[in-house]
């Protein structure tokens, strides 16, 4: 079956722009996480969503950043006035479920953002 | 303050021999341990776990080991394979979000 999909795998955006990233995870997992990756570091944690609301959003690193999910399917983050320090890989994964760290998180092949 | 962490950047490993990948963790809260591998331009895929409650856990070359009283898991790779060549993450969570390590670039040389 189809895995995580994302677009667009890349994307380059002039600083102060918005761009909007999006994941399409596997059918029938109703978890959905978000995730980036900087240079040299780990992934870090986004947020993540239940069905359409996200209970978690303490990861979001500014009030610039918002996420949406919806017919508990598509996501979609997006990120307004880009900044240079957003350059990163953002990844999305999905599971079977949200409750326990045991259901598989599946990841996507990611979107690579530059902001110039 | 990293909760997990992977002090080994790189390790370089021979064909056929052992490769031994190190991660420690500093919250007694994380009970879900897992590790996942990564591939350039592709996404991290799932290669092992391991609950608290389990010391070692074995699937087919990779086996996991956790020391709950040190807070350090290991994944042991045996025999190591090129294909085996990767970032590998470890990643710890006491439910859903997982926090993952910087990962360890693993060479192993035919």
């Amino acid at each position: 079956g189809a895995g995580v999909s994302q677009s667009p795998s890349n994307k380059v955006t002039e600083k102060g722009k918005d761009v909007e990233l999006r994941c399409d995870p596997i059918s029938g997992h109703t978890a959905l996480y978000w995730y980036r990756q900087s240079l040299g570091q780990g992934l870090e944690f986004l947020i993540y969503f239940q069905g359409n609301s996200a209970p978690d959003k303490s990861g979001l690193p500014s009030d610039r950043f918002s996420a949406e999910r919806t017919g508990g399917s598509v996501s979609t983050l997006t990120i307004q006035r880009t900044q240079q320090e957003d350059s990163a890989v953002y990844l999305c994964a999905s599971s079977l479920d949200s409750g326990r760290a045991s259901y598989e998180q599946y990841f996507g092949p990611g979107t690579r953002l530059t902001v110039t | 303050d990293q909760q997990v962490k992977q002090n080994s950047p790189s390790l370089s490993v021979q064909e056929g021999r052992i490769s031994i990948l190190n991660c420690d963790y500093t919250n007694s809260m994380f009970d879900y341990f897992l590790w996942y591998k990564k591939y350039p331009a592709e996404g991290p895929t799932f290669l092992i776990s391991i609950s608290s409650i389990k010391d070692k856990n074995e699937d087919g070359r990779f086996t996991v080991f956790l020391n709950k009283s040190a807070k350090h898991l290991s994944l042991h790779i045996v025999p190591s394979q090129p294909g085996d060549s990767a970032v590998y993450f470890c990643a710890a969570s006491p439910s859903y979000q997982l926090t993952f390590g910087k990962g360890t670039k693993l060479s192993v040389i035919p």
